[in-house]
């Protein structure tokens, strides 16, 4: 089982569409979580951190469930250009060092 | 800011020759990581150094894979020798204070072994 998995993709979404992408990672001491985006035969960004209260920035919103070791992040009024692959991300052992987990990304379409 | 920059962005070489990858990270940051992605395995962190020291090498696939860094302001990987299974797209990032900010990536090498 891999330590973060991610909902295949890809999601096929017309513009305006609001769609949720999940996450669920496997280590219980996980301590920072993130979404990336990485567009096509680019680097990974950082799109927006997630917080155990949870969090927004904009049109996107990102959930924590800590007992349920699940992420999801909610992309509302979707636009062409939000076209890309969205990577959940793991810090393992967080605060000072640590090193980050990928999950395999879901690619997202958003069509006019 | 340049941002973190990566040489060279392309290279394909032959099955057993030598590849060195370079990056320069962001000026001030102190943790430096090499990451591969593929499509089969995704991204896979290989290495990571804070203050120039190597601190976690256990991705790092074999023993053809080594990784130094001198300096502040640059790091090498180097695959010796070569096998088509490294193909792929080797990413340098780096950071403030470790993974709980921001890894700023490179543009990535896209390496491939014929």
């Amino acid at each position: 089982r891999k330590e973060v998995e991610q909902d295949p993709g890809p999601f096929n979404v017309p513009e305006g569409a609001t769609v949720a992408f999940n996450c669920t990672y496997s280590n219980s001491a996980s301590q920072s979580f993130f979404w990336y985006r990485q567009d096509c035969r680019k680097e990974p960004k950082l799109l927006m951190s997630v917080y155990s209260s949870g969090n927004e920035d904009g049109r996107f919103t990102a959930q924590l469930n800590r007992a349920s070791q699940y992420i999801s992040l909610l992309i509302r009024d979707s636009k062409l250009s939000d076209s890309a692959t969205y990577l959940c991300v793991v810090n393992r052992e967080g605060g000072v060092g640590g090193k980050l987990i990928f999950g395999q990304g879901t690619e997202l379409s958003v069509k006019p | 800011d340049a941002g973190v920059i990566q040489s060279p962005r392309h290279e394909v070489t032959e099955m057993g020759q030598e590849v060195t990858l370079r990056c320069k990270p962001i000026s001030g940051h102190d943790y430096l990581f090499w990451y591969r992605q593929t499509m089969m395995r995704g991204l896979e962190l290989l290495i990571y150094f804070n203050n120039n020291v190597p601190i976690d090498d256990s991705g790092m696939p074999e023993d053809r894979f080594s990784a130094k860094m001198p300096n502040a302001s640059f790091s090498t990987l180097k695959i010796q020798p070569s096998e088509p299974r490294d193909s792929a797209v080797y990413f340098c990032a780096s950071s403030l204070s470790g993974a709980d900010y921001e890894q700023y990536f490179g543009p990535g090498t896209r390496l491939t072994v014929t």
